[in-house]
């Protein structure tokens, strides 16, 4: 079955903590992206990837690292997560950056950092 | 300024009755794709349906159509014969070429669908 599976589903932490939130697709897909999404504001992106070792900033990459070593994987980085980084998390990805090509998204992380 | 609006943060429809939900679009780019999703309370983003900005002839997916006035630009998701399980969150959304694949994003309406 074709899907992006991201972990954890839930996760409290404190601050400070380093957090790794991981993120991987079964479809062959060139784009993979981080979107945050917090009440009133809809979805917002942090990072893409639009290929192996090929990542960029999105509208919101303060305080998110990210990598691309593998072309199924694409884990996020918090490492040093503070109260405002509170939210939900979605992993998404499409064959490539074409404005026809949907995005499929993960479960999403529902991120709690006391 | 908003590249998606959604002015309708929520709304009621009978059950069995259609709704439309808004959504207006702000770009410059000759090619753009929009996207609607749903996003049910268990959290997960469902596509909906999907209309390009050649497409002459609006979208259509099952109880789903995209009524698409380019000259207005607006893509009014029209959902027919309203079930229970249609009380979600919808999101409007747009991939335009220079965005670099970023899938940009309304605030979102919820829909509640009364019995």
């Amino acid at each position: 079955e074709a899907q992006v599976t991201q972990n954890p589903r839930y996760l409290i932490t404190v601050t400070g903590k380093k957090l790794t939130v991981t993120c991987s697709q079964n479809m062959n897909h060139e784009y993979m992206s981080w979107y945050r999404q917090d009440p009133g504001l809809g979805l917002r992106q942090i990072y893409y990837s639009m290929n192996v070792e090929v990542t960029d900033k999105g509208d919101v990459p303060e305080g998110y690292k990210v990598s691309r070593k593998e072309k199924r994987n694409f884990p996020l980085i918090l490492e040093s997560p503070s109260p405002n980084q509170t939210s939900l998390y979605f992993c998404a990805s499409s064959s490539d950056r074409s404005t026809n090509e949907k995005l499929f998204f993960g479960s999403g992380t529902q991120l709690s950092v006391l | 300024a908003q590249k998606i609006t959604q002015t309708q943060p929520g709304m009621f429809v009978q059950e069995k009755e259609a709704v439309t939900l808004d959504c207006t679009y702000d770009t410059s780019d000759q090619s753009y794709g929009l996207f609607w999703y749903k996003q049910p309370s268990s959290g997960e983003m469902i596509f909906l349906i999907y209309q390009g900005s050649y497409d002459e002839q609006n979208a259509t997916e099952g109880r789903y159509s995209l009524n698409f006035q380019k000259a207005r630009k607006s893509a009014n998701l029209v959902i027919s014969a309203s079930q229970l399980g249609d009380s979600a969150m919808y999101f409007c959304a747009m991939r335009e070429r220079g965005s670099q694949g970023n899938l940009i994003f309304g605030k979102g309406t919820k829909l509640s669908v009364k019995p």
